[in-house]
């Protein structure tokens, strides 16, 4: 099945700093590569999705990148606010597997004002 | 528009219970989806439902089990209940369209000790 290996599992940056979360994932089947992020006590809520027909997908201050020969893909936050500090996740799926997400560990990022 | 509802929102149950959990999706969603999320796991799919059939099932064993019913709420049954089933257990819906997939709504869980 497939396996996805996410990183760092923690991250501390400082406010307008940038941060980057990468995962790679195993089967070269999947072809959707979405990312999630969960605040204390809530769940998981979607903030920027890729599908692997694309190489690079942006929404304001957040971005997403896929290399699918190298099977990783990765988050990129730029000009970081303490509203960013949460839980993400990276997560793929393959097309014949529904909503059959397989999520990276986690990565806690932490922003100082 | 309301978001996921799962309920209860916190229980605690001992070895060898059973419990259900009940997750009412977004209105007009119809595929509803289970997930397990604990400290050394993270987040492990359970099953997915579409129109009251399982359409999915994750590497769980036999005591976790779940239904849809006609009104797209679902719930999921874990019984004879061991301390490794402790965990926050999320759901998800989604509007399904063409089968690809989508962005998951998920609500806040239920968080089940067992003691």
């Amino acid at each position: 099945g497939e396996n996805v290996e996410q990183h760092p599992s923690t991250l501390s940056v400082q406010e307008g700093d940038s941060a980057v979360i990468k995962c790679t994932y195993s089967d070269s089947a999947s072809n959707y590569f979405p990312w999630y992020k969960q605040e204390l006590g809530k769940g998981p809520q979607l903030i920027i999705d890729i599908r692997s027909n694309v190489g690079e997908k942006k929404d304001q201050r957040i971005a997403v990148t896929l290399n699918k020969t190298a099977k990783h893909f990765s988050l990129h936050i730029t000009e970081t606010q303490p509203e960013d500090s949460a839980v993400y996740f990276c997560a793929a799926s393959r097309k014949d597997a529904g909503n059959m997400l397989t999520f990276g560990g986690g990565t806690r990022l932490m922003v100082k004002p | 528009k309301a978001g996921v509802t799962q309920t209860p929102r916190y229980l605690i149950k001992t070895r060898g219970q059973q419990v259900t959990l009940s997750c009412s999706p977004i209105s007009g969603h119809r595929s509803v989806s289970w997930y397990q999320q604990t400290p050394g796991q993270g987040l492990q799919f359970l099953f997915e439902y579409f129109s009251e059939t399982q359409r999915n099932k994750g590497n769980f064993p036999g005591r976790f089990s779940g239904r849809q019913f006609s009104n797209s709420r679902s719930e999921m049954n874990v019984s004879t209940l061991e301390l490794g089933d402790s965990a926050l257990y999320l759901c998800a819906s989604r509007w399904v369209l063409g089968g690809s997939p989508g962005e998951l709504f998920f609500g806040e869980g239920s968080r089940l000790t067992v003691l």
